[in-house]
């Protein structure tokens, strides 16, 4: 079965850094993009950017550069979204999705709360 | 960047009703190159729709995709008890990829 799980929610203050992952099993992960979506609290969904783990290869959302970093290990099959210093803004579900055009594959998303 | 509008917002209907849901870009999409997905309550979205009007695997077959370039339609035939939920179409042909706001289909 193909699978995305993702790490579990996350509390973190404003300022801190914070890793979110996501593992993939059941496919050849070095073959298919692997992205994130950002859902905010009553909102739509945004995408923020996807790398292709085969080559390191990216494309980003310019809403997004500069603001989080996106990642891969295909050794370990997971995919990363990190950000360096967060804001209450940055609050929301976050999403790891399979593939750069339509996303095929979900994972079942990671709750971000950034409060002091 | 492509704007994406969805109508209605909202769609109050009954069990074995037909549903159609509207998609407009703020420009032509590139091949065609759009997608519906499904969210419920407390759930990941789910690709329905890919490439204006080509079914996901596993995806009824009373789902249905149709139109072009800046006008894109959701159309189920018969509701499901199931289909009650929040219809996202989204573009992929430009970057960056967007999503439009949602349609809700809720029960009559």
């Amino acid at each position: 079965e193909v699978q995305l799980v993702q790490s579990g929610a996350e509390v973190i203050k404003p300022g801190e850094s914070l890793t979110i992952s996501c593992k993939a099993s059941g496919y050849n992960f070095d073959s298919f993009w692997i992205g994130w979506v950002r859902q905010m609290p009553g909102t739509g969904l945004e995408w923020m950017g996807s790398v292709y783990p085969g080559d390191s290869d990216s494309s980003s959302n310019p809403s997004f550069e500069g603001q989080v970093t996106i990642s891969a290990d295909k050794s370990i099959r997971t995919a990363y979204l990190q950000w360096s210093s967060l804001e209450a803004s940055d609050s929301g579900m976050y999403y790891c999705v399979r593939g750069l055009w339509a996303f095929d594959v979900w994972g079942q998303g990671t709750m971000v709360i950034v409060s002091s | 960047e492509i704007v994406l509008t969805q109508s209605p917002g909202t769609l109050s209907l009954s069990p074995g009703e037909r549903a159609t849901l509207s998609c407009r870009a703020s420009q032509s999409v590139s091949a065609n190159y759009l997608a519906w997905y499904q969210q419920k309550p407390g759930q990941a979205p789910r690709l329905l729709i890919y490439a204006a009007s080509s079914r996901a695997p596993g995806i009824p077959d009373r789902f249905s995709g149709s139109g072009s370039e800046t006008h894109f339609t959701l159309t189920i035939s018969r509701l499901e008890p199931e289909d009650f939920a929040v219809f996202y179409c989204q573009q992929y042909g430009n970057s960056p990829f967007t999503f439009g706001p949602g349609t809700t289909v809720e029960m009559k």
